[in-house]
């Protein structure tokens, strides 16, 4: 079973642009989390998804969102970038079943390292 | 709100040595704890995770942890420690219910000396 699959692995953006980062779970996980790693931070998370609606987020301005579609794939936005929205950004999946948390894995893909200039 | 402190930012080890890696909470209700491995340039792993039960718990790679409720932690140990265990290591813990939000350690580098 292939496993969290996160793209592109590498981005490099100028201060005030906005980007995307994918992600694809794996198969049958319903549940999306998305974490910030930095040196001076560790990772922070920003938010999780399941069944299409955010059921949780962490303390980042609205610059930072995120989606998720019907097959459990999702997306993250930052827009109007700053210096310091360099990171990497993991996502994390889990199976979730019926909603229910209790001995939830959370499995992580490889992540998306963003340069901002 | 949760918080992970792991007190060992940084661990130097021979091959051969035993190993144990401090975490503690602060969490006011039931938890989930967990602990992940980061090896040099792959992703983040799971190494061991705690529900309930018994409160020592065994994961991959002879690691282990004891979850020690009155005192809010759950180190992680080794008997034995090998070149290959150089990682960083987080600990997190999660609420029982609600959403799966995890709160990390700052993590411990860990480095071995053949």
């Amino acid at each position: 079973k292939a496993g969290v699959t996160q793209t592109p692995r590498y981005l490099i953006k100028t201060r005030g642009q906005q980007v995307t980062l994918s992600c694809s779970p794996i198969s049958g996980h319903r549940s999306v989390s998305w974490y910030q790693q930095t040196p001076g931070q560790g990772l922070q998370f920003l938010f999780e998804y399941f069944s299409e609606t955010q059921r949780n987020k962490g303390n980042f301005p609205g610059r930072f969102s995120g989606r998720q579609f019907s097959n459990s794939r999702s997306e993250m936005n930052v827009s109007t970038l700053e210096l310091g929205d360099s990171a990497l950004y993991l996502c994390a999946s889990s199976l979730n079943r019926d909603g229910i948390l209790a001995k939830n894995i959370q499995y992580f893909g490889a992540g998306t390292r963003l340069s901002v200039l | 709100a949760q918080s992970v402190s792991q007190h060992n930012h940084h661990v130097i080890l021979s091959e051969a040595a035993s190993l144990e890696l401090g975490c503690n909470y602060s969490y006011g209700g039931t938890v989930n704890l967990f602990w992940y491995v980061q090896y040099p340039g792959q992703h983040l792993q799971l190494l061991l995770k705690y529900f309930s039960g018994d409160p020592l718990v065994k994961g991959i790679k002879g690691f282990e942890a004891e979850f020690i409720k009155s005192k809010f932690s759950f180190n992680l140990r080794k008997p034995s420690v090998q070149w290959s265990d150089t990682a960083e290591y987080f600990c997190a813990v999660r609420s029982n219910f609600g959403n799966e939000k995890l709160t990390f350690g700052t993590g411990t580098r860990l480095t071995i000396i053949p």
